[in-house]
């Protein structure tokens, strides 16, 4: 099955600079790729994803950038804000029509410092 | 929220109690996920289901039953509640969006403590 590594486990920086967290997955056939936010004591909640199709996806401050030859995706957030730190999930799936069974990475935990 | 409502929110049971635990959804999504959080370990997929009466084991289905008896509802039984069992449960369901496809989304959570 599907094995997706998260790096870092933790990351802190400066409000104001930008984070990047990134994640490789083992499955070639792998096409979707989701990241989900997680703040303490909430239900884990998508915040963007990318299909195989593209490179590169944007919203607003946050980003996400695929790398298919080497099965690596990146999660970037510019600008970080204090309402950035929670812990941020990185998924991989293989899209069919029905059902997804997600795997997930270990997660990072993300603090942005005054 | 995806009209997700998990049920109970916080429990406390005994080693070797029988824990059930209620995932309900309004939106008459086909399918449905349990999945347990710990430190270090993210999310793992526990069982899932593709229809009522239809589930299928995930990668940490040991020691859980599930049941789908009607499409609103997808039930996780633990037979005999372990300390490993101890954990924050989600339920999920899977949405078509039409931007992105089929999207998973979370319920609110379920926190067991076997004692």
């Amino acid at each position: 099955g599907e094995n997706v590594e998260q790096h870092p486990s933790t990351l802190s920086v400066q409000e104001g600079d930008s984070a990047v967290i990134k994640c490789t997955y083992s499955d070639s056939a792998s096409n979707y790729f989701p990241w989900y936010k997680q703040e303490l004591g909430k239900r884990p909640q998508l915040i963007i994803d990318i299909r195989s199709n593209v490179g590169e996806k944007k919203d607003q401050r946050i980003a996400v950038t695929l790398n298919k030859t080497a099965k690596h995706f990146s999660l970037h957030i510019t600008e970080t804000q204090p309402e950035d730190s929670a812990v941020y999930f990185c998924a991989a799936i293989i899209l069919t029509g029905g059902g997804n069974k997600l795997t997930f990475g270990t997660g990072t935990q993300l603090k942005v410092e005054l | 929220d995806a009209g997700i409502t998990q049920s109970p929110r916080h429990k406390v049971t005994e080693t070797g109690t029988p824990v059930t635990l209620r995932c309900h959804q309004t939106e008459n999504h086909r399918y449905m996920y349990w999945y347990r959080q710990d430190p270090g370990h993210g999310l793992r997929l526990i069982h899932y289901s593709y229809g009522v009466k239809d589930t299928d084991k995930g990668e940490v289905s040991d020691g859980y039953s599930v049941s789908r008896s009607k499409t609103e509802d997808f039930l996780l039984t633990l037979e005999s509640a372990t300390s490993s069992q101890t954990s924050v449960y989600f339920c999920a369901i899977s949405r078509m969006d039409a931007t992105s496809g089929n999207t998973i989304y979370f319920g609110e959570g379920s926190w067991l403590t076997v004692v």
